[in-house]
């Protein structure tokens, strides 16, 4: 079936560097991918729509300039927090649409900013 | 803001149905539903979904009123394993993204 992967699985940063978050669905191309927040016992909220080859989406209050999304390939979506602050700590996961409107998740990627 | 309706928790006994009820009263002619669990510390995991029909799977059963105003997913003989929050998400086709409301906590009991 559709898988989504990510890596890392989970990172610790220092605050004020940059960390890459990689998306990848493994057996299928996804023109959009989406990413989402989780923060500890709450829901997921979406931050951006990636869309293959062309500028992301971004929601209402997420900064662009800080979370950087790249939709590269097919197959292939990356979030960048810059400048990470100890906020920025969170659960980021990320899904693909593939066939028939189903939406595959990925792991997820634990962010710890210290 | 989410579509959907669903209580905050709810327990079930090891090997016993669990049907998770949830509200979708102002789903419109094209949006489908679609119910995911999250396992703690992992992603969403697809269920299944269906648009007015009653849908079955390996996992579990979706019965749809004939209004589409309400759903309840059904795990016919749940486990341990089936500990999770359960989310009910109403989405049309192609591109739209999903808004999750804060699910439904099923903790399977012994």
């Amino acid at each position: 079936g559709a898988v989504v992967s990510q890596h890392p699985s989970w990172v610790i940063c220092k605050s004020g560097t940059s960390v890459k978050i990689e998306c990848r669905s493994l057996d299928f191309q996804a023109t959009t991918m989406f990413w989402y927040r989780q923060f500890p016992k709450q829901s997921l909220m979406l931050m951006a729509t990636s869309n293959e080859g062309s500028k992301a989406t971004y929601e209402q209050g997420v900064e662009k300039d800080k979370f950087l999304i790249n939709h590269a390939s097919l197959t292939l979506s990356t979030l960048t927090v810059t400048s990470a602050h100890p906020e920025d700590s969170s659960f980021y996961i990320c899904s693909a649409r593939g066939s028939r409107d189903k939406e595959v998740f990925g792991p997820g990627t634990r962010l710890t900013v210290t | 803001d989410a579509k959907t309706t669903q209580p905050p928790s709810m327990d079930c006994a090891e090997g016993r149905a669990a049907n998770l009820p949830c509200n979708h009263s102002t789903i419109s002619g094209n949006e489908y539903v679609y119910w995911y669990r999250q396992i703690h510390s992992q992603g969403p995991q697809y269920i299944i979904h269906g648009l007015k029909n009653n849908e079955t799977n390996e996992m579990a059963s979706l019965i749809i009123t004939e209004d589409r105003k309400s759903s309840t997913l059904i795990l016919p003989h749940a486990t341990l394993r089936d500990t999770a929050v359960y989310y009910c998400i109403v989405s049309g086709e192609g591109g739209q993204n999903f808004v999750f409301g804060p699910g439904t906590r099923l903790s399977v009991l012994p």
